[in-house]
């Protein structure tokens, strides 16, 4: 069974404090790591995909990479704005099931 | 344009009654999917379905049946509703099954269930 954990669960920055996100997935063949940003009350909203080990993709202060056994959400000096739950997702080779997500970090960035 | 639309966003109900939340999508995709976002905020996968199959997940009860009139809707059907069942449901929908592609969510329905 496809698995993802991201940690940590919720994290506290200050406004222009780099950090980063991380998501472990254990998968039978990853056929593609998805990242979403869900703000309150609101469906998930798709930021980036990654297919195999080495890519990396950027928007704006957010920079995704990929291992073969992890995902990083980097983000370079955030913005209040930035404040939102980040969910990571796989699908696996078994995939017509659709996407394993994790429960998310909750980050939240203060002026 | 909303892409994903759904219908109610939010369902209040008793226990042992019928719902159903509505699902549409303007994107032209072939594939859409339910998911149901638990009280800690976790989602999980409940069907996908394009017109060639329907995927249910194991852990489903029976008491939920997707149905689609046409391929740019796909609405949920719940029966006899408990109190378990509250939750937030996600319509989702993709160009095509699986194949690496990008699911673009809805905004939820709210459902809870008295």
């Amino acid at each position: 069974e496809d698995q993802v954990t991201q940690s940590p669960e919720a994290l506290r920055l200050q406004e222009g404090e780099s950090s980063s996100l991380n998501c472990s997935y254990t998968v039978s063949g990853l056929r593609g790591l998805f990242w979403y940003r869900q703000d309150p009350g609101k469906g998930p909203e798709f930021l980036f995909t990654l297919y195999s080990a080495g890519e990396e993709k950027e928007k704006e202060r957010l920079k995704a990479t990929l291992t073969k056994k992890e995902s990083f959400l980097h983000i370079t000096a955030p913005k209040p704005e930035d404040s939102a739950t980040y969910l990571c997702a796989v699908e696996s080779r078994g995939g017509a099931d659709g996407l394993t997500f994790g429960k998310g970090t909750h980050l939240i960035i203060q002026p | 344009d909303t892409a994903v639309s759904q219908t109610p966003k939010y369902l209040v109900t008793q226990m042992g009654n019928d719902k159903s939340i509505k699902c549409e999508q303007n994107l032209g995709h072939d594939t859409m999917y339910w998911y149901k976002q638990d009280s800690k905020k976790f989602l999980k996968i409940m069907f996908s379905y394009n017109n060639k199959e329907l995927i249910i997940n194991e852990t489903v009860p029976n008491r939920f049946s997707p149905k689609s009139p046409d391929k740019a809707h796909l609405n949920l059907h719940i029966n006899s509703l408990e109190l378990g069942d509250s939750a937030v449901y996600f319509c989702a929908s993709s160009a095509t099954q699986g194949l690496r592609e990008t699911q673009y969510f809805g905004p939820g329905t709210r459902l809870l269930v008295l």
